[in-house]
């Protein structure tokens, strides 16, 4: 069946520093994916909506300079933490649709740490 | 392992009917259980989560689930749905500082 990989499942970044996290969709095209963060004990919080070849759509409050989605072709969006903090430690994980109403696939997720 | 199943891919329920969706877990510990709900073109909302306390968990939109621990279950009812709860709708465990896994959810259709 499809599957969404999301690479890198786990990474440690310094402070300052840029870091990307990739969610691919293997077998099908994904026309949309989104962004979710989730805070330790908290629900999933969506971050942005990704449409391939458009900007992404941020949800309110998420800082749109600092969380940089593309979604430069059907198979791929990354999400890159900008000049990340400690606060920015946390589970990120990505859906991905190949079409209004088909099927939602998730990844696996990627924990950020930020020392 | 960790795992949620959501053993109906597809339900079709009539307009005014109830509704019962199932969601089975495996996990170690206690865990976290959430409901979410997707619209077409929208991102997950969140229906209803337990963490701990009363099994019996209301959320929003007249949603309501059970946690039980013998059963490993956390099912998701309505007492009368309406056109407008069609949608895709997916159970997810977590556990504080751990992953959140989801379940391949079900996509629930309405009969007028």
């Amino acid at each position: 069946g499809a599957v969404v990989s999301q690479h890198p499942s786990w990474v440690i970044c310094k402070s300052g520093t840029s870091v990307k996290i990739e969610c691919r969709s293997l077998d099908f095209q994904a026309t949309t994916m989104f962004w979710y963060r989730q805070f330790p004990k908290q629900s999933l919080m969506l971050m942005a909506t990704s449409n391939e070849g458009s900007k992404a759509t941020y949800e309110q409050g998420v800082e749109k300079d600092k969380f940089l989605i593309n979604h430069a072709s059907l198979t791929l969006s990354t999400l890159t933490v900008t000049s990340a903090h400690p606060e920015d430690s946390s589970f990120y994980i990505c859906s991905a649709q190949s079409g209004a109403g088909n099927t939602i696939y998730f990844g696996e997720g990627s924990w950020l740490t930020v020392v | 392992a960790q795992s949620v199943t959501q053993p109906d891919i597809h339900i079709t329920v009539s307009e005014g009917a109830s509704l019962e969706l199932r969601c089975n877990y495996s996990y170690g510990a206690t865990p976290y259980l959430f409901w979410y709900v997707q619209s077409p073109g929208q991102g997950l909302q969140l229906l209803l989560k337990y963490f701990s306390g009363d099994t019996l968990v209301q959320g929003i939109k007249g949603f309501e689930a059970e946690f039980k621990r013998s059963q490993s279950s956390f099912n998701l009812r309505k007492p009368s749905v309406h056109w407008s709860d069609a949608a895709e709708y997916f159970c997810a465990v977590g556990a504080r500082d751990d992953k959140i896994i989801f379940g391949k959810g079900t996509r629930l259709h309405i009969l007028p």
